[in-house]
C-alpha cells in the first residue's frame, strides 16, 4: 500500500527563521499534495506538486518523484504559520490519497 | 464556488443514536473523499467515491459505518449505533477529473462528532 512519511514531527521557530519540511512516499505514490492545518482544524491545500518546484510566496515547495521525496520551504516564518502540516499522495489511478503524520510547527514572536 | 460545503459543523450525542453527516463537493469535482481525524490515528480514508460509485472502502471501521453518494453534488456518511470511540472530526473532501482543475484535494471544515 502507499506509505507516506514526514519529518521532522516537531518543530519550533522563532518568527522570521527559515524552515525546511521533508516527506518521503512510496514507489506507488503519485499526485502529491501539501496542506496546512490551522489551529482552528481547516486544512487548506497549499500546493499540489507531482514533480518540480513551485512558489507561493513565502512558501515553495520541490518534488522529485524518481527519488520519492518533497520538500516544504518556509521562509521568513511569521506567528500565523503555525500549525500542522500535512502531504499526502494518491495511488497509481491518482486516488486514495493518503497523508503522512504530519509536522507540527510552532511560530514563537 | 462555496467549496466543499459539510454538515452539521458540529454533533452531540449518545450513545447508540444514529449520527449522519453530510456533505456537498465542489460542482465539477466527482470524487469524494470521507476522512477521519483523532489524535490517536491522524487522519484516516474511509471511502472515496468516483463518479458517485464507492471505489475503495477498506477504510470504513466496522458495519456500524456506511456511506453512500446519490447524486454528484451529495454524500452522506452514516453511524448507526454511534459508540464512544467514534467521536472524532469527520472531513469531506473533493477532486476534480484530470485536465477538471488544478490537480488540488479540497476539503470542507469538518464535522466534529461527539458521542457521550
Amino acid at each position: 500500500g502507499i506509505q507516506v512519511e514526514q519529518s521532522p514531527p516537531d518543530l519550533i521557530l522563532q518568527e522570521g527563521a527559515n524552515s525546511t519540511l521533508r516527506c518521503n512516499f512510496s514507489d506507488s505514490v503519485n499526485n502529491l499534495q501539501w496542506f496546512h492545518q490551522n489551529p482552528w482544524g481547516q486544512l487548506i491545500n497549499l500546493f499540489y506538486i507531482p514533480s518540480g518546484t513551485k512558489q507561493n510566496g513565502r512558501l515553495s515547495a520541490t518534488t522529485v518523484a524518481t527519488e520519492r521525496y518533497s520538500l516544504l520551504y518556509i521562509s521568513s516564518s511569521q506567528t500565523t504559520d503555525s500549525g500542522v502540516y500535512f502531504c499526502a499522495g494518491g495511488d497509481n489511478y491518482g486516488q486514495n490519497f493518503v497523508f503522512g503524520p504530519g509536522t507540527r510547527l510552532s511560530v514563537l514572536p | 464556488d462555496a467549496g466543499v460545503i459539510q454538515s452539521p459543523r458540529h454533533e452531540v450525542t449518545e450513545m447508540g443514536q444514529e449520527v449522519t453527516l453530510r456533505c456537498k463537493p465542489i460542482s465539477g469535482h466527482n470524487s469524494l473523499f470521507w476522512y477521519r481525524q483523532t489524535m490517536m490515528r491522524g487522519l484516516e480514508l474511509l471511502i472515496y467515491f468516483n463518479n458517485n460509485v464507492p471505489i475503495d472502502d477498506s477504510g470504513m471501521p466496522e458495519d456500524r459505518f456506511s456511506a453512500k453518494m446519490p447524486n454528484a453534488s451529495f454524500s452522506t456518511l452514516k453511524i448507526q449505533p454511534s459508540e464512544p470511540r467514534d467521536s472524532a472530526v469527520y472531513f469531506c473532501a473533493s477532486w476534480p477529473p484530470p485536465g477538471g482543475g488544478t490537480g488540488e484535494l479540497f476539503f470542507g471544515e469538518g464535522s466534529r462528532l461527539t458521542v457521550l
